[in-house]
Order: structure tokens, then C-alpha cells, then sequence
């Protein structure tokens, strides 16, 4: 199994910009989780999906952040516009079952 | 709501010491424990997890944990530690909803082997 897949890997972006971000889960895996990581708030939970519908998004800090999941294999983390503080390290996960979750190797994220 | 509490943001050790990370949680429900580990500019990589059954759980690498439901705790050690053990490591608690559960993550301890 290739694990979770994300893309890019780094994205370096100006103020303003939309920013895309990839995560394809491991096969068979019905939930799927974003994460935000920052030195100063440590790891948070985004946004989380069970069988592609979105569960729970209390996380997503403002309306330019939106994740959709369009199919089984596939979601998207869209910021627009960017703005520097969203620097950081963007993680995915996903999990059968609800049990361990399985994390992708990350996209780190620089805005300028 | 279910929160995480790891007391040490840093524990120095030397190479061949032994190492306890603490991690306590809150939760009114019946959980799952989890340990992660993360390397440097790597994504977070299972250690051990706890279900239910045996208290004492044994992971990767040599760590292990035990719950302790009493004390709410969750505290993983390691009897002796190698250099290759540097990384932070995040306890997570996760309530049984019936669905895709949520890890509610601590907010990590960072282990320094040192020769």
C-alpha cells in the first residue's frame, strides 16, 4: 500500500493567492482528517470527513479555508485568498473503522 | 469534551538511559489511547495504540505504555533509548462515537538523546 498521498510537498505562495492542497487516503479508508501544524498551536484538527461527507469543521479557522471530498480517493484543502499566517505544515489522514489514523507526509506551506 | 495533557515539552536523556513521557486525559467516555512519533520534516508514524484489554501495550521500537485508568494516564517508556529515538512524540485520546473518531492530540513532547 503506497500510504496517504499528498501534494505538493511545499508550496511556496505570495499574499493572496489561492493555495491547493492534494491528499489521496489509503484505499479502503473511510475517514479522512486535516491537520494544521505551527510551532506556536502545535497540531489541529481542520476538518474531518466520514464516507466523503464533511462531519465536523468547527477547526477550519475562517471562511477562506474549504475542504471537499468529492470521492472516496480524493480531497482538497483550498485557501483563498492566502495570507502569511497560514504558514505551516498541512497534514492528512485517513482511517477504517475509526481507529488508528494513518498521516500523509505532509505539505508545508509558505506564503510570503 | 475529551482534552490531552503532556507535562514535558522536553526530556534530555543519554544514549542507553531509560525515559518516561508522561501524558495524562480527560474524557467522560471510554477512549482509545494513542502514542505517535514524529521525525524531523516527517509525518506522524503510530507507535502503540490501546483498545481495551491488557493495560500494558507494547509498540514499535521497544516503547511501551500503560493505561492506567485510575490515574487517567497513558505514560510511555522506553528501558534504554538510542540516538535514533530523537523526535517528538504526541499522546492522543479518541472517544468511541460510533463513527470516524477524532484524535484529540497533546501538544508533544520533544525526546533529546544525547551521547
Amino acid at each position: 500500500d503506497a500510504g496517504v498521498i499528498q501534494s505538493p510537498r511545499h508550496e511556496v505562495t505570495e499574499m493572496g493567492q489561492e493555495v491547493t492542497l492534494r491528499c489521496k487516503p489509503i484505499s479502503g479508508h473511510n475517514s479522512l482528517f486535516w491537520y494544521r501544524q505551527t510551532m506556536m498551536r502545535g497540531l489541529e484538527l481542520l476538518i474531518y470527513f466520514n464516507n466523503n461527507v464533511p462531519i465536523d469543521d468547527s477547526g477550519m479557522p475562517e471562511d477562506r479555508f474549504s475542504a471537499k471530498m468529492p470521492n472516496a480517493s480524493f480531497s482538497t484543502l483550498k485557501i483563498q485568498p492566502s495570507e502569511p499566517r497560514d504558514s505551516a505544515v498541512y497534514f492528512c489522514a485517513s482511517t477504517r473503522l475509526g481507529n488508528e489514523q494513518f498521516f500523509g507526509p505532509g505539505t508545508r506551506l509558505t506564503v510570503l | 469534551a475529551q482534552s490531552v495533557t503532556q507535562l514535558d515539552s522536553q526530556v534530555p536523556v543519554f544514549e542507553e538511559a531509560p525515559v518516561e513521557l508522561r501524558c495524562n486525559y480527560s474524557s467522560s467516555v471510554s477512549v482509545y489511547l494513542f502514542w505517535y512519533v514524529q521525525y524531523p520534516n516527517q509525518g506522524l508514524q503510530l507507535l502503540l495504540k490501546y483498545l481495551s484489554g491488557s493495560t500494558l501495550v507494547k509498540g514499535i521500537n521497544g516503547f511501551e505504555a500503560e493505561f492506567n485508568k485510575s490515574q487517567t494516564s497513558f505514560h510511555l517508556r522506553k528501558p534504554s533509548v538510542h540516538i535514533s529515538d530523537t523526535a517528538e512524540y504526541f499522546c492522543a485520546v479518541s472517544e468511541f462515537t460510533g463513527g470516524g473518531n477524532k484524535l484529540t492530540f497533546g501538544t508533544g513532547t520533544q525526546l533529546k538523546v544525547e551521547l
